[in-house]
């Protein structure tokens, strides 16, 4: 069964500071993956995704991260962290067999410190 | 462009009431997923529909939950009898089938006494 896994719950880094937000998946093939940030009282964004190619994605806001097929993850990086960027982060992973089913991580809430 | 339209926000109910949350997709979009959130458990998927026909209902929790999508813009999610239980923020995404892009609403706060 496909399912994520967003093993932090809660981040705290201080602004300026370098970022990484971590995600495992299992799944029988190669997935779709996401991230979505979800800020207080909204619904969730896209940041990136990746379906094949360069494992290394860019996305908005200054983020990116890199699938490794080899450990079954899709962390999220930022290299310079702003007060903005906290929130709720949601990992998620999506079927590449046509229905289009989405399954999403627990979340991780970043804390960012000025 | 109109993102995906959500109504009510907020809805404060008591036990054993009917409960109707609505959903207008962005134009174009052909499958629609309606999204439970609770502190408890996350992000669950319900149901989701493409080109208006329901296509996986498996996570949605029982028989009081129905959710119909009677044409490509229009979406709604019921509840009846509602529970404390069902106290969550719903949310109703759209997509272009395969984009592998939800566009998610604000979502409706459900609050039932």
């Amino acid at each position: 069964a496909q399912s994520v896994t967003q093993p932090d719950i809660h981040i705290t880094v201080s602004e300026g500071a370098s970022l990484e937000l971590r995600c495992n998946y299992s799944y029988g093939a190669t997935p779709y993956l996401f991230w979505y940030v979800q800020s207080p009282g909204q619904g969730l964004q896209l940041l990136l995704k990746y379906f094949s190619g360069d494992t290394l994605v860019q996305g908005i806001k200054g983020f990116e991260a890199e699938f490794k097929r080899s450990q079954s993850s899709f962390n999220l990086r930022k290299p310079s962290v702003h007060w903005s960027d906290a929130a709720e982060y949601f990992c998620a992973v999506g079927s590449t067999s046509g229905t289009y089913k989405y399954i999403f991580g627990t979340g991780t809430r970043l804390k960012v410190l000025a | 462009d109109a993102g995906v339209i959500q109504s009510p926000r907020h809805e404060v109910t008591e036990m054993g009431q009917e409960v109707t949350l609505r959903c207008k997709p962005i134009s174009g979009h052909n499958s629609l997923f309606w999204y439970r959130q609770t502190m408890m458990r996350g992000l669950e998927l319900l149901i989701y529909f493409n080109n208006n026909v329901p296509i996986d209902d498996s996570g949605m929790p029982e028989d009081r939950f129905s959710a119909k999508m009677p044409n490509a813009s229009f979406s709604t999610l019921k509840i009846q009898p509602s529970e404390p239980r069902d106290s969550a923020v719903y949310f109703c995404a759209s997509s272009v089938a395969g984009t592998g892009e939800l566009f998610f609403g604000e979502g409706s706060r459900l609050t039932v006494l």
